[in-house]
């Protein structure tokens, strides 16, 4: 089955910078890699999802990238804002089915 | 149209009871995914369902967990003989068709073993 090794573990910025959280997965079968937001007590928020498709999606200051050859792919957040401190969470689809998640990334922006 | 729609929201059980967590899909969704997510961790795949069918239970621990998807009403995921350790907020997603893994879950259920 997929395996998704999710790195940092946490991630303290300055309000302003940019954040990269990286991710690797196992299965050269996986099609799908969405990020996940998760505020603390709230469920986990689809914020950018990519396909095998195509190597780079942007929506405002998130963009993701994806590299199908070394089987990893990066969520990038520019100009960080307080709001943006949240646990984010990587993931890569099954068989076109179920989810596998990373272990979770909890970036901390400070003002 | 509501989204994915979890009840309880929060659940408190004596270890040895037995918790039913409730999930009604998204309107036109038949298929649906139960993820559990223990304190400080990531959502771990549990069992997917479509509608009377079970498609894949990998995630499932063997003992005292069930699901079922029925024809009318909602998705129950059953946990009987509870333990501390199944403390967790268990999320559930539900999608139109098999082949689509996008995943928009619901409010979830905190479950609290005391």
């Amino acid at each position: 089955g997929e395996n998704v090794e999710q790195h940092p573990s946490t991630l303290s910025v300055q309000e302003g910078d940019s954040a990269v959280i990286k991710c690797t997965y196992s299965d050269s079968a996986s099609n799908y890699f969405p990020w996940y937001k998760q505020e603390l007590g709230k469920r986990p928020q689809l914020i950018i999802d990519i396909r095998s498709n195509v190597g780079e999606k942007k929506d405002q200051r998130i963009a993701v990238t994806l590299n199908k050859t070394a089987k990893h792919f990066s969520l990038h957040i520019t100009e960080t804002q307080p709001e943006d401190s949240a646990v984010y969470f990587c993931a890569a689809d099954n068989a076109g089915n179920m989810l596998t998640f990373g272990g979770g990334t909890r970036l901390m922006v400070k003002p | 149209n509501a989204g994915v729609m979890q009840n309880p929201r929060h659940l408190v059980r004596r270890r040895g009871q037995e918790a039913r967590l409730r999930c009604s899909p998204m309107k036109g969704h038949s298929h649906v995914y139960w993820y559990r997510q223990l304190p400080e961790e990531g959502l771990k795949f549990m069992v997917y369902l479509q509608k009377e069918n079970i498609i894949d239970e990998s995630g499932m621990p063997k003992e005292r967990f069930s699901a079922e998807f029925p024809k009318e009403g909602p998705s129950i995921l059953r946990i009987q003989q509870v333990v501390r350790g199944d403390s967790a907020a268990y999320f559930c997603a539900s999608s139109p068709r098999a082949g689509r893994p996008e995943a928009f879950f619901g409010q979830g259920t905190r479950l609290t073993v005391v």
